[in-house]
């Protein structure tokens, strides 16, 4: 059964970055998977930020674009997230979650970590 | 962008039937996941692909796609069912989630 662990620093600084590894267990990374970070702000809905396959393809939420990397470590099995420019506003529960093929090319959400609490402030 | 729209909440008597709608554009035209999340946990596939579920899926959920709408039914509700529940679809190669729906079972 694949799980995934959620790590990294629980407290950011404004404008500084945010990064989290996700660690991949039980199954291969390399896999017809695409593997994606979803946030929750606190009280608040699931903002997916973005994907990655292992082929290295990204796709990101636009609204987000411009300050997110995901990137793919075949050798540790982990995928790591990275959003720059930070603010107060991103301060949320970030979820690395496998997605899974149904038919042709669409993909379902079908396993999720159990999340990093990530704060933004000084 | 494409939005996604549930209402915040839904309230059902234990034993009855609760619906959760979602809507958006053409969303007929898209397939839909909704996800159950209780507090403190980390969401839970139910449904996918409009209306497949899962395996350890207790077959009172259900789910629709048509038209404008989709919708989540849970048959015989259960006190353990009370969650928020979002719904979930692919704009092109963008995720999307609609806004979350309280169940209260009372």
């Amino acid at each position: 059964q694949v799980q995934l662990q959620e790590s990294g620093p629980g407290l950011v600084k404004p404008s500084g970055t945010l990064s989290l590894t996700c660690a991949v267990s039980g199954g291969s990374i390399s896999s017809d998977n695409w593997w994606s970070w979803v946030r929750q702000p606190p009280g608040k809905g699931l903002e997916w930020i973005g994907e990655i396959y292992h082929s290295g393809t990204t796709n990101y939420n636009p609204s987000l674009k411009s300050r997110v990397t995901i990137s793919i470590d075949k050798s540790k099995n982990q995928v790591s997230l990275r959003l720059s420019s930070v603010t107060a506003a991103d301060t949320a529960v970030y979820y690395c979650v496998r997605e899974t093929v149904a038919v042709r090319s669409y993909y379902y959400m079908d396993v999720w970590g159990k999340g990093a609490t990530v704060t933004v402030s000084s | 962008s494409y939005e996604l729209t549930q209402p915040p909440s839904v309230s059902v008597s234990p034993g009855q039937t609760a619906s959760i709608t979602c809507s958006g554009d053409k969303l007929g035209n898209k397939y839909i996941c909704w996800y159950q999340q209780k507090p403190g946990q980390s969401p839970v596939l139910v449904i996918y692909q409009d209306n497949k579920r899962p395996s350890g899926i207790p077959e009172r959920f259900s789910g629709s796609n048509s038209g404008n709408t989709a919708t989540l039914t849970i048959s015989g509700t259960q006190a353990m069912d009370e969650a928020d529940y979002y719904c979930q679809a692919w704009d092109d190669t963008t995720g999307v989630f609609g806004g979350g729906t309280k169940l209260t079972v009372l």
